[in-house]
């Protein structure tokens, strides 16, 4: 069975400091994995996915297979970054494409 | 664009009671999914439909949870019965299904049902 773990329930940096978000995964297959946020008051959005290696609002995140990890990264966190994130997994190599979520932390960026 | 359009927001229903949760898919999205997220936990996968054809309804709890999309449009996730443990946000999910975009997820606002 396919799960994935977020370790911190909340997560709380100051404004500027670095800022890691932890994920792991478990799955036997082929998976692909992404990370989704989650503003105050607002819906469930992509933020960024493990094939696409992009940077988006200063974030990256690197699939290492041989640790099951895809930690979430920030170098200057923003108060503007406090959020609700998510870590999900897919299977890349099948037709359903559900994701399995893990429970999420929440990021706040104080001034 | 119009994104993923779900209905009603909020719903509370009294134990024992049907209800029926709506969702409008982004236009031309084939994929749609339904998850359930209880207070404190992620999202959790009830249901997958490709256009009209349910693929998979592993994640539905009980048979008292039933979804449709008979058009490969909007889909209806019905409770029949409902209990307390139902409570919860249920989220409607699209996504296009094309090679460069699959497995990009769409969400509605979902619906935060309460039961009492």
């Amino acid at each position: 069975a396919q799960r994935v773990t977020q370790p911190e329930k909340l997560l709380s940096v100051f404004k500027g400091a670095p800022v890691e978000l932890k994920c792991n995964y478990s799955y036997s297959g082929s998976p692909e994995l992404f990370w989704y946020v989650q503003y105050s008051r607002q819906r469930l959005q992509l933020l960024l996915r493990h094939i696409s290696r992009e940077s988006i609002k200063g974030f990256t995140a690197d699939l290492n297979k041989g640790e099951t990890s895809f930690h979430l990264k920030k170098p200057f966190a923003q108060e503007e970054d406090s959020a609700m994130y998510y870590c999900a997994l897919s299977d890349s190599g099948g037709s359903n494409y559900k994701l399995t979520f893990g429970k999420g932390t929440l990021l706040t960026v104080n001034p | 664009g119009a994104g993923v359009s779900q209905s009603p927001r909020y719903k509370v229903a009294k134990r024992g009671q049907d209800v029926a949760l709506r969702c409008d898919p982004i236009s031309g999205h084939v994929s749609l999914f339904w998850y359930q997220q209880a207070l404190g936990q992620g999202p959790e996968f009830l249901t997958y439909f490709q256009n009209e054809a349910q693929l998979d309804k592993s994640g539905l709890p009980s048979d008292r949870f039933f979804a449709e999309r008979p058009e490969g449009s909007v889909s209806t996730l019905k409770i029949q019965r409902t209990q307390q443990e139902d409570s919860a946000v249920y989220l409607c999910a699209s996504s296009p299904r094309r090679v460069h975009l699959k497995n990009i997820q769409y969400f509605g606002a979902g619906t935060r049902l309460s039961v009492l």
